[in-house]
């Protein structure tokens, strides 16, 4: 088993939809849960983390994290023809060294005007 | 916000040529990375560093050095390049794990093709 599972996609939408992405975990020891935009041929942009569980808000984005469940989720409101990137989440333990970051595949997002 | 920048955005190199791809944080970040990615394949580690001089391997080091003479300032070297690391490079670098985040930030990425 992987220790993080992403569905490739791609994933089209309308503009305006709500988008739903999600990755799943198997290290219990995870903390850090970390969602990246990456435009094509540039570098991931950090969009929003999360410490341990719950939710978090930022504009248009919300992050969830359900450790019960090792399940992760980035929401999209209002998606915009300016969202189509892919999206990677990553996960971290806390106080762990350096090669303790685990990304997920990425998930392709084609929003539709 | 920090800044992670990468000087070279594209380079074309022939294979047996020396490559080097320069990183540069401006956030006096302890850690910098440096990671590959390819379609398929996703990120790669292949060294860090968590202090001035100090490095350590990460998942595919091979064919590769590193270079940290300063705190903000990370080298990829690649010694006699090849046609399969034509490859996306990211630089990344994350605070110390005593004052920040166990997050990490991004440069714009360095696309190399070697003929």
């Amino acid at each position: 088993q992987k220790e993080v599972e992403q569905d490739p996609g791609p994933l089209s939408v309308p503009e305006g939809a709500i988008v739903s992405l999600n990755c799943t975990y198997s290290n219990s020891a995870f903390q850090y849960f970390m969602w990246y935009r990456q435009y094509s041929r540039k570098g991931p942009e950090l969009l929003m983390y999360t410490y341990s569980s719950g939710n978090k808000e930022d504009g248009r984005f919300t992050a969830q994290v359900d450790k019960s469940s090792k399940y992760i989720s980035l929401f999209i409101r209002d998606s915009q023809p300016s969202d189509s990137a892919t999206y990677l989440c990553a996960m971290s333990a806390y106080l762990s060294y350096g090669q303790n970051f685990v990304f997920g595949p990425g998930t392709r997002l084609s929003v539709l005007p | 916000d920090v800044k992670v920048t990468q000087s070279s955005r594209y380079l074309v190199k022939r294979t047996g040529e020396k490559v080097f791809l320069e990183c540069v944080q401006d956030m006096d970040h302890e850690n910098m990375f440096w990671y590959r990615q390819d379609p398929g394949l996703g990120l790669r580690l292949i060294y860090f560093s968590y202090d001035v001089k100090m490095k350590e391997k990460g998942d595919i080091p091979e064919g590769y050095s590193v270079s940290r003479e300063k705190k903000e300032r990370f080298s990829l070297i690649l010694e006699s390049a090849s046609t399969n690391q034509t490859s996306m490079y990211l630089c990344a670098s994350r605070p110390s794990l005593a004052t920040g985040a166990n997050v990490l930030t991004f440069g714009a990425g360095s696309r190399l093709t070697v003929l």
